[in-house]
């Protein structure tokens, strides 16, 4: 069976940094794309980018470059998105999720989610 | 960079036909997934190839394409139907969501 965990809720403050993680089991972590979804407290689902575990080929939205860094380690399984200032603004939930076929990027099958807070 | 357009809302009642639209230049050249995303959950796939079901989804929802618009049909609306809708695609490695519908069913 096809899974993808993610680490639990973060409370953070602003201007600390994060990592949260995303491990995949039941297939072939190296040859699928793993994506990257923030969702906004009441607002939609944004797409922030994707990386080939297999050789970490990244991909970056053009809102989200420069403000999150994308990740993966074959050894273990998991992607991770990281940040290094976090800001108020980063209060979301953020899903990782991947395609049914290897030669896609579509989000198919998705994390339960982890809620990140950024509060003084 | 692309842009996928979808009503906020749609209401319908109950055994009803709910029609949601999708609108974009990416959907003319790129095929569309929809997504069905419940409070507090993660979304679900319930189609893709603008058109095909994955195995487990009923068959009252279908897709259709015409152009720069695909829809999300739901007939025969149930109260289990009422949830967030998002549409789906990418191009050149890069995906768009649409803003999301919700649907309402009473």
């Amino acid at each position: 069976e096809v899974q993808l965990v993610q680490s639990g809720a973060e409370v953070k403050k602003p201007g600390e940094s994060l990592k949260i993680s995303c491990e995949g089991s039941g297939y072939n972590f190296t040859n699928y794309w793993i994506a990257w979804v923030r969702q906004m407290p009441g607002k939609g689902l944004e797409w922030m980018g994707i990386i080939y575990p297999g050789d970490s080929d990244t991909r970056y939205s053009p809102s989200f470059q420069g403000q999150v860094t994308i990740s993966a380690d074959k050894s273990t399984n998991t992607a991770y998105l990281q940040w290094s200032s976090l800001r108020a603004s980063d209060t979301a939930v953020y899903f990782c999720a991947r395609p049914a076929l290897p030669t896609m990027t579509s989000p198919d099958y998705w994390g339960q989610g982890t809620l990140v807070t950024v509060s003084s | 960079s692309y842009e996928l357009t979808q009503p906020s809302s749609v209401s319908v009642s109950p055994g009803q036909t709910a029609r949601i639209t999708c609108s974009g230049d990416l959907v003319a050249k790129k095929y569309a997934r929809w997504f069905q995303q419940r409070p507090g959950q993660a979304p679900v796939l319930i189609l893709y190839k603008d058109t095909e079901r994955p195995s487990g989804i009923p068959e009252r929802f279908s897709g259709s394409n015409s152009g720069t618009t695909v829809t999300l049909t739901i007939s025969g609306a149930q109260v289990d139907d009422e949830a967030d809708y998002y549409c789906y695609s990418a191009a050149d490695n890069m995906g768009v969501f649409g803003g999301g519908t919700k649907l309402t069913v009473l």
